[in-house]
């Protein structure tokens, strides 16, 4: 399996706030990348795939970088609505896909 | 706009079989070529891949769930589902069933998802 580590997995920040969570592959997966966004109680959302491809309607303050084993998800100003927990997902293999265990946005 | 419902038990005993539908909405689950996947997590836990099934009917399982996991797809009722079968309390997740955003073959990532349906392995 492609083990998938994010880091860190608890981040405090303040509403306005630039933050960056990162997303590192036990082996190189080119540009597979995703990036999810889930709120207690939802289904992920989607927010960046291809790794820096931002889904349609998704606010411009999402970006996605990197390839081969380093990513990066930013937010260039904090909202409130972006306190959530986000998940990096692998798709260069399907046996199996694999996710991060997630890093938990939370109000400074 | 295509939409996915999952359905099923709330409540499974263990050494038995979980067995969930997802009803697809919007669209035919024929139509594209689309892989329908179901992803599980445990409550305060992150995501784990189950399988998915092709419109052919052919699937792809996480190796650590082949043995106990079985997903069809019904074209005739746009649904497809998921057996578990010998289920333990390890098993106790949120279920959704998902589509993967693009078509074909290889590996995609996942959009829409179902809304989820909480599945409790208890006697």
């Amino acid at each position: 399996d492609i083990q998938m580590t994010q880091s860190p997995s608890t981040l405090s920040a303040s509403v306005g706030d630039r933050v960056t969570i990162t997303c590192r592959a036990s082996q190189s997966i080119s540009s597979w990348l995703a990036w999810y966004q889930q709120k207690p109680g939802r289904a992920p959302k989607l927010l960046i795939y291809k790794a820096s491809s931002v889904e349609s309607g998704v606010p411009s303050r999402f970006s996605g970088g990197g390839s081969g084993t380093e990513f990066t998800l930013t937010i260039s100003s904090l909202q409130p609505d972006d306190f959530a927990t986000y998940y990096c997902q692998q798709y260069s293999s399907y046996s199996p896909y694999t996710f991060g265990q997630g890093t938990k946005l939370e109000l400074k | 706009q295509v939409q996915l419902q999952e359905s099923g038990p709330g409540l499974v005993k263990p050494s038995q079989t979980l067995s969930l539908t997802c009803t697809v909405s919007g669209g035919s689950i024929s139509d594209g070529g689309y892989y329908w996947s179901w992803i599980r997590q445990p409550a305060g836990k992150g995501l784990q891949w189950i399988g998915r099934v092709y419109t052919s009917g052919n699937t792809n399982y996480n190796p650590s769930l082949k043995s106990r996991v079985t997903i069809s797809i019904d074209a005739s009722r746009n649904q497809f589902s998921l057996n578990v079968k010998s289920v333990t309390a390890a098993d106790t997740a949120m279920y959704y069933c998902a589509r993967e955003a693009e078509a074909g073959g290889g590996g995609h990532w996942f959009d829409p998802w179902g809304q989820g349906t909480l599945v409790t392995v208890s006697s």
